[in-house]
């Protein structure tokens, strides 16, 4: 079975570039959540949605930072401009409403690696 | 920023020792969750705790729910080189302050030369 996929796995951009992560979810899966990972503030909720529709936002840091999800199938994180502290390895999560606790079992993504130089 | 605090942050094993790591938070969780990362890959879900004292295992792991509701444990018992990784705690107030995750820091396991 195909995990969370996502792409690039690596992506090193200059300040003030776009930069465009994208996510495909498990297959089924109704829940999407992007975290951010640096040495210094470790794992960090970005935003979630819930079929399709975004729940919550509050961990976006910036309006640079903008996270769609077009379909049940797809969403994106995009950041622009970029900068330096953006630098940090972006990981994607899905997971299926069971009518449980839909935070437990999430299934992570590899991640990008994204360095802002 | 991070809310948890896990030790220890970094760990040497040797094969066949028993390992052990835990986390404290300043407030209480309902939910505890621990999950390992090996390089270049996303963190994996090992056990889920959902209830104070708790005591829960997934093979040669046990993962404890504190009785204060701050805490919890993760042990691994007669430790073989793949359970080299980091290891990441979480705690939730699930139906509570917005349901999201707060992850600790991570416990790094490292193989002894």
């Amino acid at each position: 079975d195909a995990g969370v996929i996502q792409s690039p796995r690596h992506e090193v951009t200059e300040m003030g570039q776009e930069v465009t992560l994208r996510c495909k979810p498990i297959s089924g899966h109704d829940y999407l959540f992007w975290y951010r990972q640096t040495m210094m503030r470790g794992l960090e909720l970005l935003i979630y949605f819930n079929n399709n529709v975004p729940i919550d936002d509050s961990g976006m840091p910036e309006d640079r930072f903008s996270a769609k999800m077009p379909n049940a199938s797809f969403s994106t994180l995009k950041i622009q401009p970029s900068e330096p502290r953006d630098s940090a390895v972006y990981f994607c999560a899905s997971r299926l409403d069971s009518g449980t606790n839909p935070w437990v079992e999430q299934f992570f993504g590899p991640g990008t690696r994204l360095t802002v130089l | 920023g991070q809310q948890l605090n896990q030790s220890p942050q970094s760990m040497f094993i040797q094969e066949g020792e028993d390992v052990s790591m835990n986390c404290t938070s300043s407030s209480i969780f309902n939910t505890w969750l621990w999950y390992k990362q090996d390089p270049g890959e996303g963190p994996v879900l090992l056990i889920a705790l959902y209830k104070a004292g708790e005591l829960t295992s997934n093979g040669r792991l046990t993962a404890q729910f504190g009785i204060t509701r701050k805490d919890s444990f993760l042990n691994i018992s007669a430790s073989i080189p793949s359970d080299v990784g980091i290891y990441f705690c979480a705690g939730q107030l699930y139906k509570a302050a917005g349901n999201k995750l707060t992850f600790g820091g991570g416990t790094r396991v490292l193989v002894k030369p």
